[in-house]
């Protein structure tokens, strides 16, 4: 079975300090992981996915499939960037395209 | 394009009650996910038509069905309402059913439902 494990449900950090939102995944075939935002009263979208190698609104993540990892980084955090961020994996086998085994959200607090 | 559009937005029912929620994808979009969230926990997927048809299901109970429309919309039907059926329910549509696309999906903003 596959899981997604972020171990913080809650994060602050003081605005230009690092951030870095842990999220760690099991799955037995080759991984696809994705970083998903929803920022207060909008919708949940799409962050960042580990196949792109690109860095969105200063947020980086490398998968490590040593360790089983996906972890968020972004060196200087902005106010803005406070948010609920969902590590999510995608079933990357059989026919079941669409799927996505989400972690359980970690609140990420951006103080000034 | 307004994106995914969920009705209702808020309800309430019964226990053993029945409810059916609806879902209209982005235009040009062929595969729907149905997810459901209960408070303080991450979206958990029920369904996913492309289509429409079923083209994934997660560990639900058969209480919980959906389906897909031609022209891409879906519904999800619970029947038998539980206490512990009370959650968001995301919809949540994409473009392609290619490998690399999977994980690229546009939400709705959800339909919440409580059950008492």
């Amino acid at each position: 079975a596959q899981r997604v494990t972020q171990p913080e449900k809650l994060l602050s950090v003081f605005k230009g300090a690092p951030v870095e939102l842990k999220c760690n995944y099991s799955y037995s075939g080759s991984p696809e992981l994705f970083w998903y935002v929803q920022y207060s009263r909008q919708r949940l979208q799409l962050l960042l996915r580990h196949i792109s190698r690109e860095s969105i609104k200063g947020f980086t993540a490398d998968l490590n499939k040593g360790e089983t990892s996906f972890h968020l980084k972004k060196p200087f955090a902005q106010e803005e960037d406070s948010a609920m961020y969902y590590c999510a994996l995608a079933n990357a086998g059989g026919t079941s395209y669409g799927k996505l085994t989400f972690g359980q959200g970690t609140i990420l607090t951006v103080h000034p | 394009d307004a994106g995914v559009t969920q009705s209702p937005t808020h309800l309430i029912k019964t226990r053993g009650q029945h409810v059916t929620l609806r879902c209209s994808p982005i235009s040009g979009h062929k595969s729907v996910s149905w997810y459901q969230q209960v408070l303080g926990q991450g979206p958990q997927f029920i369904f996913q038509y492309y289509e429409k048809e079923e083209r994934g299901r997660g560990n639900f109970p058969d209480r919980f069905s959906a389906r897909q429309f031609p022209n891409y919309s879906s519904e999800l039907n619970v029947n038998a309402l539980l206490l512990g059926d009370s959650a968001l329910y995301l919809c949540a549509s994409s473009r392609d059913r290619g490998r690399r696309d999977s994980g690229e999906l546009f939400f709705g903003e959800g339909s919440r439902l409580t059950v008492l």
